[in-house]
C-alpha cells in the first residue's frame, strides 16, 4: 500500500541552525514526491517537488530535498533556519488521482 | 490574483444544519480535489474530479456531496452536519491526473468548519 511516514512530529531548532525533516515513502513505482509548508491558519504552499533526474532538488525559501531510492526517503533540508520558517511541513507522494500525505512535522524556531 | 480560492474561510454552524463550501480555480486546470484536515493536522483525500467527472470518492459519507458545475469550480455540500465534521477543508487543483507536472497540486487557503 502507498504510504508516507514523517517520523518526527515536532522539531525545535535555533534560528540560524541547520534543519533536516525526514520523510519515508512506500510506493510501488517511481514516486512523484512533494514537500508543502503550512503556516499557522494558512493553506499549503508547495516548497519543492521531485519527478525524476537529479536527486537533489531545490525549492523556494532556500529549501532543498534529496531523493534516495535505496532508503525510500525524501528528506527536506535547509542550511540556516529563519524564525519565519516555523510552520507545519508535509511530505506527500502522488498516488492515483490523489496525494498521500504524511502526518506532518511541526517546526518550532527558537530565537 | 488568487489561483485557488475558497469561500467561506470560516464556517461556524449547529449540528444538523446543511452547509456548502465553494471552490474556484483560475489556473485552467482539469482536475480538482477536496481534502479534509483533522484536528491532528492529518490530510486525507475526499474527492477527485477530472473534467467535471468524479474519479475518486474516498469512502466519504454520502452526507457529503461534491458538485462541479464546470472545470473551474468544485463545491462541497454537507448535509446534516455532525460534530465530527469539524475540520479544515482544502480544495486543490492540478493540470491533469497523470505524469510529472500534471500531478502538481495547488491548494486553496482552506475553510475552517466548526460544528457546535
Amino acid at each position: 500500500a502507498q504510504s508516507v511516514t514523517q517520523p518526527d512530529i515536532h522539531i525545535t531548532v535555533s534560528e540560524g541552525a541547520s534543519l533536516e525533516l525526514r520523510c519515508n515513502y512506500s510506493y510501488g513505482a517511481t514516486p512523484y514526491l512533494f514537500w508543502y509548508v503550512q503556516s499557522p491558519g494558512q493553506g499549503l504552499q508547495l516548497l519543492l517537488k521531485y519527478f525524476s533526474g537529479d536527486t537533489l532538488v531545490q525549492g523556494i525559501k532556500g529549501f532543498e530535498a534529496e531523493f534516495k531510492r535505496s532508503q525510500s526517503s525524501f528528506n527536506l533540508r535547509k542550511p540556516s533556519v529563519h524564525w519565519s520558517d516555523a510552520a507545519e511541513y508535509f511530505c506527500a507522494v502522488s498516488g492515483t488521482y490523489k496525494y498521500i500525505f504524511g502526518t506532518g512535522t511541526r517546526l518550532k524556531v527558537l530565537a | 490574483d488568487t489561483a485557488v480560492s475558497q469561500t467561506p474561510k470560516y464556517l461556524v454552524t449547529q449540528m444538523g444544519n446543511d452547509k456548502s463550501i465553494k471552490c474556484e480555480q483560475n489556473l485552467g486546470h482539469d482536475t480538482m480535489y477536496w481534502y479534509k484536515q483533522d484536528s491532528k493536522k492529518f490530510l486525507k483525500i475526499m474527492f477527485s474530479y477530472n473534467n467535471k467527472e468524479l474519479i475518486i470518492n474516498e469512502t466519504v459519507p454520502n452526507r457529503f456531496s461534491p458538485k462541479s458545475p464546470d472545470k473551474a469550480h468544485l463545491n462541497l455540500h454537507i448535509n446534516s452536519l455532525e460534530l465530527g465534521d469539524s475540520a479544515v477543508y482544502f480544495c486543490a487543483s492540478s493540470p491533469g491526473t497523470s505524469g510529472r507536472d500534471q500531478e502538481t497540486q495547488y491548494f486553496g487557503p482552506g475553510t475552517r468548519l466548526l460544528v457546535l
